[in-house]
């Protein structure tokens, strides 16, 4: 069975700095989806990045991207010149690529970024 | 407005009392699930349900049961809730078409079991 590990509880980041959340998964399927959700004090589960596995391009979205690394199995999110509002929840989520009309998404337990102004 | 809206927002009842938390949305998606988040857990999988006559239970199915009233609307239901069912609620949704493939979520809703 896949699984998704967030094995940071809590991180906290300097205004303007550079923080890394880390995010590691299991699963023996070759194509599938990865996804980074923030969830702000709102509650509001927002879709932050996505990256297919069969891309070797890392995504980028602005101020945020990711370093995926299939072999390790890890997909960390960087989040460049942090601000106040990316204090948040961000969970890290897999998908497997194929439709076997099964149950596909499995969520890691979260990671809260604090930001200092 | 919202793609995805949940009923209520927020609700405090009682142990013992029937409880039903809504969902409508207007994505035009196939595809609907309820998770719980409890803090430290992450989002656990109530239900899900892939059209209006497939429902499936996920891993915490118990003591909640669910209906697809119609491809937009979804529903959980606590039949009896107990204070262990106090828990942030969310609906989502997904395209089976889509190019997407992520899910889309509503609000949540807050419930309280005293």
């Amino acid at each position: 069975a896949q699984t998704v590990t967030q094995s940071q509880p809590e991180m906290s980041v300097q205004e303007a700095e550079t923080v890394t959340l880390s995010c590691t998964y299991d699963t023996s399927e070759s194509d599938y989806y990865l996804f980074w959700y923030k969830q702000p004090p709102s509650r509001q589960m927002i879709l932050v990045i996505r990256q297919e596995a069969y891309k070797q391009q890392n995504a980028t979205e602005n101020r945020f991207s990711v370093n995926f690394q299939k072999a390790a199995k890890s997909f960390s999110l960087k989040i460049s010149d942090s601000q106040l509002g990316d204090a948040a929840m961000y969970f890290c989520a897999y998908r497997r690529r194929w439709d076997s009309g099964t149950y596909k998404y499995i969520f890691g337990t979260g990671t809260r970024l604090k930001v200092l102004a | 407005d919202a793609d995805v809206t949940q009923t209520p927002r927020n609700r405090i009842t009682k142990t013992g009392k029937r409880i039903m938390l809504e969902c409508s949305q207007t994505k035009g998606h196939d595809r609907m699930y309820w998770y719980r988040q409890d803090p430290g857990l992450g989002l656990r999988l109530i239900y899900y349900s892939f059209d209006v006559k497939d429902i499936n239970k996920g891993e915490i199915s118990d003591g909640y049961s669910v209906s697809r009233q119609a491809q937009a609307k979804f529903s959980l239901s606590l039949e009896s809730a107990i204070p262990n069912q106090t828990a942030l609620y969310f609906c989502a949704t997904s395209d089976s078409g889509g190019a997407s493939y992520e899910q889309y979520f509503g609000p949540g809703t807050r419930l309280t079991v005293t």
